[in-house]
């Protein structure tokens, strides 16, 4: 089946602009994880949802982030009063269970630039 | 603190010669390591996970060594091709829930 995918691949935005990242992730997967990666680095935690809930939201940097995924499957970054500081690329993993030794599959991540 | 460090620098190597990436990693205690692949534009893609209580894990031309006492993970590629010049990240895993924390990356470039 397909991949997981993310829409959209590029979001330009101005500062202080709400966005929304989707993510689509591979069909049964039960746990979903977001990273954002910055040029030159790794990507960076930052949540990770386990069915509809979050299991581990620990990463999100402040409260401007808020992530969902109410049916369990698709799920949504939202990004509140967008600053120039968020700009990266923000990737979705999705996996067959949570824990265990499970390999993450990840989307080709939305590229977001804040102006 | 908590750090996980592989060579900052590109390693570029001839097609055919071994190519081995370090990972190195202080103040944690991961249930297992896992290696993944990033090419330009695109997410990373799963190479390899190896346990902690792992010696060595191969699968085709990838070998994953895993050192709990030195703290350091050993990535090779052996026969290297062009088309495996790409960015390799490591990434340690906590246990329950797959959090996973990565490194930096290593450029790889193999030149024909």
């Amino acid at each position: 089946g397909a991949g997981v995918s993310q829409t959209p691949s590029n979001k330009v935005t101005e500062k202080g602009k709400y966005v929304e990242l989707r993510c689509d992730p591979i069909s049964g997967h039960t746990a979903l994880y977001w990273y954002r990666q910055s040029l030159g680095q790794g990507p960076e935690f930052l949540i990770y949802f386990q069915g509809t809930g979050a299991a581990d939201d620990s990463g999100l940097p402040n409260d401007r982030f808020f992530a969902v995924r109410p049916e369990g499957s698709v799920s949504t970054l939202k990004i509140q009063r967008t600053e120039r500081g968020d700009s990266a690329v923000y990737l979705c993993a999705s996996s067959s269970t949570s824990g265990g030794y499970n390999e993450q599959f990840f989307g080709p991540g939305t590229r977001l630039t804040v102006l | 603190s908590q750090k996980i460090e592989q060579n900052s620098e590109a390693l570029n190597i001839q097609e055919g010669k071994t190519a081995t990436l370090t990972c190195n990693y202080t103040n944690y205690s991961p249930a297992y390591l896992q290696w993944y692949r990033q090419d330009p534009g695109r997410g990373p893609v799963f190479l390899l996970l190896i346990r902690e209580n792992e010696k060595e894990k191969r699968k085709e031309r990838l070998k994953v060594t895993f050192d709990t006492t030195l703290k350091q993970s050993l990535f090779h590629i052996t026969a290297s091709q062009p088309a495996d010049s790409a960015t390799y990240l490591c990434a340690l895993d906590k246990g329950y829930g797959n959090k996973l924390v990565f490194g930096a990356g290593t450029i790889l470039r193999v030149k024909s």
